[in-house]
């Protein structure tokens, strides 16, 4: 069972702070995906990484893709109120043909205006 | 272009009644993924379903849940006789099919409240 492990669990920040949010697993992931939920919504996609040390920015947003496939970071500059909400990540390796990802427990992030 | 549309949004059952939620994937998407979310335990999945073909229910329960994506028409998960710890968030994803990349896109979500 591939575990995907999200940190802080928690964050309360303040409007402009900057911050990063971490996923990491033991397993190698052929892709992995950050989302992000609002309250009473579905998961919002907001980013694939699939090779090694990439990186790709959305805005404020910097995800980062581990060298080994094992991890990634989510970092926000310059933190909004609209960015409050839960970030989940979830991978898949792809082993045995499966294609149903895992995904970690979330961090959930609150910005004070 | 409408995305994954899930109805209803809300749905009030008692115990031992029976509760159908129903999942329209994005148009060309042919998988189907039913998630169900508990506050503070992140998405469990459940089932995965192709077009008339369950591929994978290895996290839904033997008993009372069933789930099924036919030729035409949304996807359904049914749970019978429902119980008080049914009560949660359930979520569908739809994917375009086989990809490398695994991505995901969610609906609003079905809120099951069981009195």
């Amino acid at each position: 069972t591939q575990l995907l492990e999200q940190s802080p669990q928690f964050l309360s920040i303040q409007e402009g702070e900057n911050l990063t949010v971490y996923c990491n697993s033991s397993s190698v992931f052929s892709s992995l995906q950050w989302y992000r939920q609002e309250p009473g919504e579905g998961p919002v996609l907001l980013v694939t990484v699939v090779t090694g040390g990439e990186v790709k920015k959305l805005k404020r947003l910097t995800f980062q893709f581990g060298d080994a496939r094992k991890d990634s970071s989510l970092h926000i500059t310059a933190a909004q109120p609209g960015d409050t909400g839960l970030y989940l990540c979830a991978g898949a390796s792809g082993v045995g043909g499966s294609y149903i990802p895992t995904f970690g427990r979330g961090t959930s992030l609150i910005v004070h205006p | 272009n409408a995305g994954v549309m899930q109805n209803p949004r809300h749905l009030v059952r008692r115990r031992g009644q029976e509760a159908r939620l129903r999942c329209s994937p994005m148009k060309g998407h042919s998988h189907v993924y039913w998630y169900r979310q508990l506050p503070e335990e992140g998405l469990k999945f459940m089932v995965y379903l192709q077009k008339e073909n369950i591929i994978d229910e290895s996290g839904m329960p033997k008993e009372r849940f069933s789930a099924e994506f036919p030729k035409e028409g949304p996807s359904i998960l049914r749970i019978q006789q429902v119980v008080r710890g049914d009560s949660a968030a359930y979520f569908c994803a739809s994917s375009p099919g086989r990809t490398h990349s695994y991505e995901q896109y969610f609906g609003p979500g079905t809120r099951l409240t069981v009195t």
